[in-house]
């Protein structure tokens, strides 16, 4: 049950895209299609779903969003960078034996 | 609308217990693995345990296993996690989650509660 691996910051400048990466192993992040993303405005508040089933997106979350996966790394890009996506983004995996794992968190500055 | 509220929360001794407890509405209860994640003071998130639909199946974290259960009441549209002999290393926020979709297993936190604090100090 080791967390998965993401960068602790990012940062980049309105308009711009950034990536944010999610490392893990073919127990969790390679061996199922269900990586998701989750914004954190306010730690300690409810975290929003943003991406779900590696690239899925929710409605309702702007097309600026997207997630993609390659072997045991998963990625989130956002595009066209807004001030209030100024956030903390996390991954998740499910993990089998019916467990999640969540990333170390990363936080994004716009 | 999916609606998850958590109470229960509160200060606890260490070695204490505490019965968290999760409110659900806007959704058939019954057809949805449930779960608690929790966020400790400036950390991340960390899942906690996850239930089945119809509470057959349980999977803890390592470091609350033996020491937390979850549970639930589908008759009730209610999730639970009993915590037992609390650590300091407990204190966190915790959220009561609904998998994303009604799945043969929990797939991904969907939907959450705004969250309880629970604080485990003397």
């Amino acid at each position: 049950q080791s967390a998965l691996t993401q960068p602790r910051s990012v940062s980049g400048s309105p308009g711009q895209s950034v990536t944010i990466s999610c490392t893990g192993t073919s127990s969790d992040v390679g061996g199922y299609k269900y990586v998701s993303w989750y914004q954190q405005l306010h730690p300690g508040k409810a975290p929003k779903l943003m991406i779900y089933d590696d690239t899925k997106r929710p409605s309702g979350v702007p097309d600026r969003f997207s997630g993609s996966k390659s072997g045991n790394t998963a990625s989130l890009t956002i595009s066209g960078l807004q001030a209030d996506d100024e956030a903390d983004y996390y991954c998740c995996s499910y993990a089998g034996s019916y467990a999640w794992v969540f990333g170390g968190g990363t936080k994004l500055t716009v | 609308e999916v609606q998850l509220v958590e109470s229960g929360g509160g200060l606890v001794q260490p070695g204490g217990s505490l019965r968290l407890s999760c409110a659900a509405s806007g959704f058939t209860f019954s057809s949805y693995w449930m779960s608690w994640v929790r966020q400790a003071p400036g950390k991340g998130l960390e899942w906690v345990a996850n239930i089945k639909q119809d509470g057959s199946e349980k999977s803890y974290v390592d470091s609350v296993k033996g020491r937390f259960t979850i549970s639930r009441d589908n008759g009730e549209n209610s999730l639970y996690l009993q915590m037992n002999s609390l650590r300091a290393e407990d204190t966190a926020v915790y959220f009561c989650v609904r998998d994303i979709a009604s799945r043969a297993y929990g797939s991904s936190p969907g939907y959450w509660g705004q969250g309880t604090l629970v604080t485990v100090s003397s």
